[in-house]
């Protein structure tokens, strides 16, 4: 079974511009959130999505976002990006319906470097 | 601020050794806590997990202790190896919320 597939695993912009992750999750899960790792901060959770439909936000600007489609494959949006948002982004897919349960299977991520 | 407080920040043990990391909480409502191991380059891999109705959960070389009164649980990895050297994350959830996470920990293990 293939794991959770993100893209691209490397990425440089600068500062103002926007930014499109991509991640397909493992098959049959339908619940995909994502997450943002920096040294020192660890994790933090930026949304949670399922069956199309965001049912949890973390405390980011509202320069993130991200949705989900019908095939349960995700994407997040960063505009005017600044220096601070240089981070691994992960994504992660659970095949527990309920959100914060169950074990959460990330992907590689994507390395954001701002510029 | 920080739902689930994790130290130390780094640590180094020698082979062979046991490596303690130690994390805290203070939302009674959570009722799940995994922890994540981390290596270079990959995304975390669930490594195992406690419920609170239990005090201890032992897998293979990894235990967690948790304590409830206290608010704390921890990590204890037996006769570390050199293939333990990653950044493990402690985390907490419960259902209908998001999983918090620790800052992680770097270990290394020395030959």
């Amino acid at each position: 079974k293939a794991g959770v597939t993100q893209t691209p695993r490397y990425l440089i912009k600068t500062r103002g511009q926007q930014v499109t992750l991509s991640c397909s999750p493992i098959s049959g899960h339908r619940s995909v959130s994502w997450y943002q790792q920096t040294p020192g901060q660890g994790l933090q959770f930026l949304f949670e999505y399922f069956s199309e439909t965001q049912r949890n936000k973390g405390n980011f600007p509202g320069r993130f976002s991200g949705r989900q489609f019908s095939n349960s494959r995700s994407e997040m949006n960063v505009s005017t990006l600044e220096l601070g948002d240089s981070a691994l982004y992960l994504c992660a897919s659970n095949r527990r319906g309920e959100i914060g349960t169950g074990e959460l299977f990330f992907g590689e991520g994507s390395r954001l470097t701002v510029l | 601020q920080q739902q689930v407080k994790q130290s130390p920040q780094s640590l180094i043990v020698q082979k062979g050794g046991i490596s303690i990391i130690n994390c805290a909480y203070e939302n009674t409502a959570f009722d799940y806590f995994p922890w994540y191991q981390q290596f270079p380059g990959k995304g975390p891999a669930l490594l195992i997990a406690i419920r609170p109705d239990v005090s201890e959960k032992k897998e293979g070389r990894f235990t967690i202790s948790f304590n409830k009164s206290a608010k704390q649980f921890s990590l204890h990895i037996m006769d570390s190896q050199p293939g333990d050297s990653a950044t493990y994350f402690c985390a907490a959830s419960f259902v209908g919320n998001q999983f918090y996470f620790g800052t992680g920990t770097s270990l290394t293990v020395i030959p």
